[in-house]
């Protein structure tokens, strides 16, 4: 069975601060990881994925994350947050082996960042 | 990626009545997907949607309740049958293609 862990239900940033939020998973196999956002009233927009490859995925809008596999996490980063990235934050996995095609997200982190 | 619009957006039905949703893709895509999705909370999977044969749904959820179509490549429809006001929920379809997921914009359902 595949799962995802987002350990903070919010996260709170001044404007210019780096931010992070964190994710670890697990599966069975080697997984697959996303990153969406969700702005109110949207739907789900790709940030970034990890396949295979480096271990720091840069994605849309400045965020990148990296995998770590012995610490079985992915957390996503921001060097400068801006007030327009406070929004809703899934990470999301899929284990690569087993056939399976479902992605399992996680509970989600809001981002506030304030000015 | 592909681009999938999804329609109606919003809509307020009265309990006991039945609402199809439909997502429509701009390219074919490998999978589609059934998501569930209380505002502010993570999403549920509710059905794969396979073309030309009956959808696989997840523990929870029957084809009786939510039943699935996906004629071809690029459209599937879900209908929430029977609706009460416990099914009042976001209802969001995914695409699976070489690059990854897509989602669409979501359908704010209210039963009243």
């Amino acid at each position: 069975a595949q799962s995802v862990a987002q350990p903070e239900d919010q996260v709170n940033v001044a404007e210019g601060n780096p931010l992070t939020v964190k994710c670890t998973y697990s599966v069975s196999g080697n997984p697959y990881l996303f990153w969406y956002v969700q702005y109110p009233n949207r739907g789900l927009q790709f940030l970034l994925k990890y396949i295979t490859g480096d271990n720091l995925v840069k994605g849309s809008y400045g965020f990148e994350a990296e995998f770590n596999k012995s610490q079985t996490s992915f957390h996503l980063k921001k060097p400068s947050a801006l007030v327009s990235d406070s929004a809703l934050y899934f990470c999301a996995v899929r284990d690569s082996t087993g056939g399976g095609n479902k992605l399992t997200f996680g509970t989600g982190t809001q981002l506030k960042v304030e000015l | 990626s592909a681009v999938i619009s999804q329609k109606p957006s919003r809509d307020i039905c009265q309990r006991g009545t039945s609402l199809t949703i439909q997502c429509q893709v701009d390219s074919q895509v490998t999978m589609m997907f059934w998501y569930r999705q209380q505002p502010g909370q993570s999403l549920t999977l509710i059905a794969t949607a396979n073309q030309g044969s009956e959808a696989t749904y997840e523990s929870g959820f029957v084809i009786d309740k939510f039943p699935i179509s996906r004629p071809n490549l690029t459209f599937s429809t879900l209908t929430v049958s029977n609706m009460s006001p416990e099914d009042s929920s976001i209802y969001l379809c995914s695409g699976r293609d070489s690059q990854g997921y897509t989602f669409g914009s979501g359908t704010r359902l209210t039963v009243v």
